[in-house]
């Protein structure tokens, strides 16, 4: 089955400053990839998600791209701002609602003021 | 329109009791999950409906847990003698296409 690693587990960042997030995978057939932002006490929202047919997605602060060759995807957060503190989750899924997602472990980004 | 809906949004149980957790999904959403989280950890992945087919029971932790979906829409998540291992946040979600939408969970404490 799939098998999804995400890093960092807790990130630190100054307000303004940029954030980055790596998730891998291992099953080469997965061609869906979403990105969960879970703040304290609440469920996981999709914020941004991308398909294997294109390498990079950008929503105004929020990018995700991906690298099939090499198995692995990125969320960036660019001036970064307090309300973007969060536990985020990266996930994988073979796509076409044919199978479940599956998540990596999340990092807990913290914005410092 | 309406979204993911789960009850109770708490519920705090004596050790042995058993459980039933509801799920109320999005409306013509053909697939269903139930998912586990403990504080401060991931999302573990308990069970799995997609519209007749036989459920993925994969994810379940024991014989304890058991889910059912009744007429392809509300689902519950059954947990019978439950043990303090078991609180934790159990959220579903219903999907369309790939797209996971969640509930807002239940909380659930077993002194």
């Amino acid at each position: 089955g799939e098998n999804v690693e995400q890093h960092p587990s807790t990130l630190s960042v100054q307000e303004g400053d940029s954030a980055v997030i790596k998730c891998t995978y291992s099953d080469s057939a997965s061609n869906y990839f979403p990105w969960y932002k879970q703040e304290l006490g609440k469920r996981p929202q999709l914020i941004i998600d991308i398909r294997s047919n294109v390498g990079e997605k950008k929503d105004q602060r929020i990018a995700v791209t991906l690298n099939k060759t090499a198995k692995h995807f990125s969320l960036h957060i660019t001036e970064t701002q307090p309300e973007d503190s969060a536990v985020y989750f990266c996930a994988a899924a073979l796509g076409g609602g044919a199978d479940g997602l599956t998540f990596g472990k999340g990092t807990h980004l913290i914005i410092q003021p | 329109g309406a979204g993911v809906s789960q009850s109770p949004s708490n519920k705090v149980t004596e050790k042995g009791k058993d459980v039933e957790l509801r799920c109320d999904p999005i409306s013509g959403h053909t697939a269903l999950y139930w998912y586990r989280q403990s504080l401060g950890q991931g999302l573990e992945f308990l069970i799995y409906f997609q519209g007749n087919s036989a459920p993925d029971k994969s994810g379940l932790p024991s014989d304890r847990f058991s889910a059912e979906r009744t007429g392809g829409s509300v689902s519950t998540l059954t947990i019978q003698r439950t043990q303090q291992e078991d609180s934790a946040v159990y959220l579903c979600a219903s999907t369309q296409a790939e797209t996971q939408y969640f509930g807002p969970g239940t909380r659930l404490l077993v002194l």
